[in-house]
């Protein structure tokens, strides 16, 4: 059984960058997508991007200037970074598999618990 | 303002059938992608619930169905029960935005 488990701080100040991590357990990275999705408080689901095992990424257009998302598949471990946040990036983010390589298929199977990331000074 | 649009909130008593819409565009559900269901119990991760329009993951009761058409898709739950109370998200691909897309969340509420 996959599981994934989010890491990193709860709070960040505004125009400094966010990172967190995923560590993958019960299972290989290769061959599959990772993602990044959040959740601002009371709101719905943003998907942020992911990245292939090998490396290769597809990010949301409209966060696209300010994230990296990076693998580490000795550590079975990938990464968010998103940059110059403000209070409008305080969220739960959730990292996720992506279930098939093929996009109009995707779907997210296992999913971290989430982790709440409060911008404030 | 979600590229998929679900309503806010939906209702029904314990035992009935409700109906949960997503409604999508060219871009996405009308491009002939998949649409997926989770399920978010409160201060929880949200579940795979459906997957591939129709499909339901090992665990999943068969009182959640999936059925897609044009550009909607819709989740069916019958024989309510208190714990299916939460949130429901579909998730589609865009071709527009070349990623994932969701709905803004529908709140099921047992009465």
């Amino acid at each position: 059984q996959v599981q994934l488990h989010e890491s990193g701080p709860g709070l960040v100040k505004p125009s400094e960058t966010l990172s967190l991590t995923c560590t993958v357990s019960g299972g290989s990275m290769n061959y599959n997508y990772w993602s990044w999705i959040r959740q601002p408080p009371g709101k719905g689901l943003e998907w942020i991007g992911y990245i292939y095992y090998s490396g290769s990424t597809n990010y949301n257009p409209s966060l696209t200037s300010r994230v990296t998302i990076s693998v580490d598949t000795s550590k079975t471990q990938f990464s968010l970074s998103l940059s110059s946040v403000t209070a409008a990036d305080t969220a739960v983010y959730f990292c996720a598999r992506v279930n098939n390589w093929n996009p109009s298929l995707q779907h997210f199977d296992y999913w971290g618990q989430g982790i709440l990331v409060t911008v404030s000074s | 303002q979600s590229v998929l649009t679900q309503p806010p909130s939906v209702s029904g008593a314990p035992g009935q059938r409700v109906i949960i819409s997503c409604t999508g565009s060219s871009s996405n559900i009308g491009a002939g992608y998949d649409v997926h269901w989770y399920q978010q119990l409160p201060g929880t991760a949200p579940k795979l619930l459906i997957y591939g329009n129709f499909n339901r993951p090992s665990g999943v009761p068969d009182r959640f169905s999936g059925s897609k058409s044009a550009t909607s898709a819709s989740l069916a739950i019958t024989g309510l029960q208190a714990e299916d109370e939460a949130d429901y998200y579909c998730q589609s691909y865009d071709s527009s935005l070349s990623g994932s897309v969701f709905g803004g969340g529908t709140r099921l509420t047992v009465l």
